[in-house]
Formats: structure tokens, C-alpha cells, sequence
């Protein structure tokens, strides 16, 4: 079974605060991925990685940056932890898949962190 | 634009019984792939189905099928004999050959079933 593990389902930060959180999958996958979710927003991504030290910037990537120093582990820093950066975050990873569209090639998610920055 | 569409924030549905959940989406791209996710209240995002741009038949899996109406650029969940675990948040997602990495997502249906 596929696993993409999350370092903290809940987090409470103060204001100005660096913040990390971890992702960890075990399938040798490719691409990994960083989201937030919102109400009424759904997912947003923020930051993605389709190689070892290799990233490009999601739709919000602004007040994020992100780490990958090995395939399995992704890491997003808030700098500076504001309070609207409070929110769901959802890490997943995927395979590329040489025979896409022919083939599933799905994105499996962690459990989320809620992190509350007060 | 490319582009999700899921015109339904809630549905509401009867034990036992079925329900659709619409997805129209936009690309001009002729290779895509459609996803759908469900998010229960804990929050994990589980992959339901995937149906290909190039897949003949609609996609099915279990009590979840797919109705893929290409032309009308639609790929509807069908949720058959609903469940109380299957009240969630439902995702479709589509994944583009021009950037074949990431998902372009929906905003979201809230299923609730009802006893």
C-alpha cells in the first residue's frame, strides 16, 4: 500500500514563527506535491517537486518555500507564520507514468496537517 | 481557459439510493485524464476513479461509475445504493498532457446521506 505520511495532523504556531512541515512517502514516486485547502476554495497547490532538489511554483506560492534533499521527503517552510496562512495543509506524490493518459496515475495524500497560526 | 466546473456545493441523498455528482470541465488539449477524490471528514483525499480521454467506456469501480460524455465535455459521478459513509466531499480533478504533473481541481460537492 502506498503511504504518504504527514508529521503533525495539528499544529498551533505563533505569529512571525518558522514553520515546518514534513511529507514522507515510501513508493519511490516522482512528483510530490503541496496544497492548502480552504472553505469554499478547494485545493489550491502551492509548491510542487518532480526530482530531488527539483521544484516549481504552484498557484499560491507566495509566503512558502520548499525542500526536497531526498525523493521521499518534501518539505514546506512557512519563513514567517502569519495568522491567513492558517489552514489545511495536504501533501501528496505521484508517479509520472510513461504511458499517461492510458493509466491511472493517481495522486495519493497524506492525512493533512491543520496548522492555526494566532 | 482550462478549467473544473462543479456546479453543486451540496446534494442530498437517500440511503440505498443513487446520486450524481456533475463535472464539466474545459480544455482544448485532446489528451486529459479525469479523476475523482473523496474527502470524508477527517480529511484524507481517497482516490475513487479515473477515466482517460482516450477510454473507450466509462470507467467503473465498485458502487462508483463514471459518466463520461466527451463531446459535452461532462464526466459525472455515479454513486450506486449511497451509503452513510459515503456522506463527504467530493472531488474532480483533471490532469492535462501540457503539464501532465499537476491536477486542476474542482471546487467541490458535499454529499450528505441520509437513514
Amino acid at each position: 500500500d502506498v503511504k504518504v505520511t504527514q508529521s503533525s495532523r495539528y499544529l498551533v504556531k505563533r505569529t512571525g514563527e518558522k514553520v515546518f512541515l514534513e511529507c514522507v512517502q515510501d513508493m519511490d514516486h516522482e512528483n510530490m506535491f503541496w496544497y492548502r485547502q480552504d472553505p469554499g476554495l478547494g485545493l489550491r497547490l502551492i509548491y510542487f517537486s518532480y526530482d530531488v532538489k527539483m521544484k516549481e511554483k504552484g498557484d499560491i506560492p507566495e509566503g512558502y518555500s520548499v525542500s526536497r534533499e531526498k525523493k521521499e521527503r518534501f518539505s514546506l517552510i512557512l519563513e514567517s507564520a502569519s495568522t491567513n496562512q492558517t489552514s489545511m495543509y495536504l501533501c501528496a506524490s505521484s508517479t509520472q507514468g510513461a504511458g499517461w493518459p492510458r493509466g491511472t496515475y493517481e495522486q495519493y495524500f497524506g492525512p493533512g496537517t491543520r496548522l492555526t497560526v494566532t | 481557459a482550462q478549467k473544473i466546473t462543479q456546479t453543486q456545493p451540496g446534494m442530498f441523498v437517500q440511503e440505498k439510493e443513487a446520486v450524481t455528482l456533475d463535472c464539466t470541465y474545459d480544455t482544448s488539449d485532446p489528451s486529459y485524464g479525469l479523476f475523482w477524490y473523496k474527502q470524508p471528514s477527517s480529511g484524507e483525499m481517497i482516490f475513487l476513479i479515473y477515466q482517460g480521454s482516450y477510454d473507450q467506456q466509462n470507467a467503473t469501480e465498485g458502487r462508483y461509475s463514471l459518466n463520461f460524455q466527451k463531446a459535452r465535455k461532462s464526466a459525472n459521478l455515479v454513486i450506486s445504493a449511497s451509503q452513510l459513509g459515503d456522506s463527504a466531499m467530493y472531488f474532480c480533478a483533471m490532469r492535462l498532457a501540457g503539464n501532465n504533473r499537476k491536477l486542476i481541481w474542482g471546487l467541490g460537492t458535499s454529499l450528505a446521506v441520509n437513514p
